[in-house]
């Protein structure tokens, strides 16, 4: 099975904080992607990546960045966390046949 | 830009079938992805359509209609177990890999 791992369920930081989020996948899959999810909203693409040192902006980019130097690992990072950005945060990984194979998830809280 | 609609919520009973629609505008179109997720987990891949047609998935099953836009899930023998959030998905209009979702359909299953 795939699996696809967060490196935290939850997470507290404060107002202007830098945040890494790392999510890493076992199944040697190239496309990697960030997405937020908002009551209502939906998944929101932040970032993809199609491989390493490779990413492209989503739909929601700003006051994020990322880093894949490394194929299983792909990392969010929130530069200066502000508190529109307490979301749950989700990783994911493209299979084969286009399905998607989502992380645990991360519930960021910024105070 | 690509839009996904589909209803908030939707109730039923246990054994009952229900149908979660989807219609959709892109102007590109690489296939319709359902997904589920469980309040506080991670969404799920369910199916896939990229042709017009019927896929049977146990008790689930996904239609298409290209000519439509139009896309459901049809969930037979309902458990208290399907009680989720159901997800459509399609493919990215540039063809990034990156999928696009509808804000969800929340299913709640009675006794």
């Amino acid at each position: 099975d795939v699996k696809v791992t967060q490196s935290s369920r939850y997470l507290v930081k404060r107002t202007g904080e830098k945040v890494f989020l790392e999510c890493v996948q076992d199944m040697d899959h190239e496309n990697m992607f960030w997405y937020r999810q908002d009551p209502g909203l939906g998944l929101r693409l932040i970032y993809f990546s199609y491989d390493v040192k490779m990413k492209e902006k989503g739909d929601i980019p700003e006051g994020y960045s990322v880093s894949r130097e490394k194929k299983e690992r792909f990392s969010l990072i929130l530069e200066s966390a502000s508190t529109n950005q307490t979301s749950m945060y989700l990783c994911a990984s493209r299979g084969t046949y286009n399905e998607q194979f989502f992380g645990p998830g991360t519930r960021l809280t910024v105070l | 830009g690509q839009s996904l609609e589909q209803p908030s919520e939707v109730t039923a009973v246990e054994g009952a079938i229900v149908q979660i629609n989807c219609t959709y505008q892109t102007s590109g179109f690489y296939g319709l992805s359902w997904y589920q997720q469980h309040d506080g987990g991670a969404p799920t891949f369910l199916s896939y359509n990229a042709l017009d047609g019927l896929e049977e998935t146990g008790r689930f099953s996904s239609f298409l209609s290209r000519s439509d836009s139009y896309g459901y899930l049809l969930l037979q023998e309902l458990q208290m177990k399907d009680s989720a959030s159901y997800f459509c998905a399609v493919r990215d209009q540039t063809g990034r890999r990156a999928l696009t979702f509808g804000s969800g359909t929340r299913l709640q299953v009675q006794p």
